[in-house]
């Protein structure tokens, strides 16, 4: 049983368009992490957002936790060639220890 | 600093056959833990050691086993291969588990013939 569930599965748009990917759940989780994975390499963690309702930047990206701490969104803004692979939403329960992980959304950006 | 390394990195193995993969950790990190990458299901957690200690474990049948060593590095094990096992393969390390940011290898892929 997948927890988490991503949207879209696949994206594919043209550089400078915007975009936002979402994970949703009907579990709570301590706190949730976003990840990007490109072919070949493991996933880098992104971000994590913690509080219910918090809102973090990183550059372009804009990760957003939903307020009963159960869905999050991805909003990447004028998207990049250099944007393009495999984003990953993953909860962390109340262990700390397993991550459960979406199934993610495979994002292509061409110039 | 040296990041989480896999070995081997490329593995083909037939069926019946069992499979030895292993991670060493970021420097310092003592939490290990192993997750399965499919396309069909994504990443599913295996289980985590932690001080040569299991601390949690995947919903995966017992053919899949692990163990960890005093320098804290870590060892996945897969008896009696099914087709069904090929897939990456991703360790991943954190300074205690709980709480802390996780560092992925690049993964061992494993092919089951």
């Amino acid at each position: 049983t997948q927890l988490l569930e991503q949207s879209p599965q696949f994206l594919s748009i043209q550089e400078g368009e915007n975009l936002t990917v979402y994970c949703n759940s009907s579990s709570v989780f301590s706190s949730l992490q976003w990840y990007r994975q490109e072919p070949g390499e493991g996933p880098v963690l992104l971000v994590t957002v913690v509080t219910g309702g918090e809102v973090k930047k990183l550059k372009r990206l804009t990760f957003q936790f939903g307020d009963a701490r159960k869905d999050s969104s991805l909003h990447i803004t004028a998207a990049q060639p250099g944007d393009t692979g495999l984003y990953l939403c993953a909860g962390v329960g109340n262990s700390g220890y397993a991550l459960n992980f979406g199934k993610g959304t495979s994002l292509l950006v061409t110039p | 600093k040296a990041g989480v390394t896999q070995t081997p990195r490329y593995l083909i193995k037939t069926r019946g056959q069992q499979v030895t993969l292993s991670c060493s950790p970021i420097s310092g990190h003592r939490s290990v833990s192993w997750y399965q990458q499919t396309p069909g299901q994504g990443l599913q957690f295996l289980f985590e050691y932690f001080s040569e200690t299991q601390r949690n474990k995947g919903n995966f049948p017992g053919r899949f086993s692990g163990r960890q060593f005093s320098n804290s590095r870590s060892e996945m094990n897969v008896s009696t291969l099914e087709l069904g096992d090929s897939a990456l393969y991703l360790c991943a390390s954190s300074r205690t588990g709980s709480g802390n940011t996780i560092y992925f290898g690049e993964g061992s892929w494993l092919t089951v013939v």
